[in-house]
């Protein structure tokens, strides 16, 4: 059974990191490509970023040099570092791992993010 | 990037009711379409991609249509279970958007 768990959400002063983890089980996330997409309260999906299984990376173009997606291998564990973060990053940040036509099957429970002084 | 327009963003209907969401991406995106629905505290779920390809799993009551820049989704007869929201996503190019949603209510 696919199973992601979200972890590293939390409360953060604006200007500060956050990295988000995502532990998986079911499949190795270095044979999959596996996103983050985020959820300000309220408010619609956003697309924030994917890495694909051979290694390429993209973002949003919003989020571009603040946030960078990784992967470890050895602990089949996907993550988000987040910098410089500020008060519109405030969301649910969900992982999940693709489907066909990078289609989005499989999402985790996702972890809450708050940007607040 | 492109952009991806739901229409409408809310909608009233009842139970046995038949209903059209559509999508239209600034772009054409061939069928590079994915439908989802969420409900209130939970994760999104794959409804259908590949613009017509229903996911595993889910009723077929369901259904996707359209390729280019014009998509919809339908849902022939609604069930209790089906108010919630639901949203379109291009996964032709990244950033792989998504529409602003679709609020299915009572």
């Amino acid at each position: 059974e696919v199973q992601l768990v979200e972890s590293g959400g939390g409360l953060v002063q604006p200007g500060g990191s956050l990295r988000l983890s995502c532990a998986a089980s079911g499949f190795t996330v270095s044979g999959n490509y596996m996103s983050w997409v985020r959820q300000a309260p309220g408010k619609g999906l956003e697309w924030v970023s994917v890495i694909y299984s051979g290694g390429s990376t993209y973002y949003a173009d919003s989020l571009r040099g603040r946030f960078t997606i990784s992967r470890d291998t050895s602990k089949n564990t996907l993550f988000l570092q987040m910098n410089s973060l500020r008060a519109d990053d405030t969301a649910v940040y969900y992982c999940a791992s693709g489907g066909t036509y990078s289609s989005i099957e499989n999402w985790g429970q996702g972890t809450l993010v708050t940007v607040s002084s | 990037d492109i952009q991806m327009t739901q229409s409408p963003s809310s909608l009233s209907a009842s139970v046995g009711d038949r209903v059209t969401i559509t999508c239209r991406a600034s772009q054409r995106i061939s069928k590079y379409l994915n439908w989802y629905q969420q409900k209130p505290g939970k994760a999104p779920k794959l409804l259908i991609h590949a613009a017509s390809t229903l996911q595993s799993g889910v009723p077929s009551r369901f259904g996707g249509s359209g390729s280019g820049t014009d998509f919809t989704l339908t849902i022939s007869s609604l069930q209790p279970e089906d108010f919630a929201t639901y949203y379109c996503q291009q996964s032709f190019s990244t950033p792989y958007t998504f529409g602003q949603g679709t609020n299915l209510e009572i």
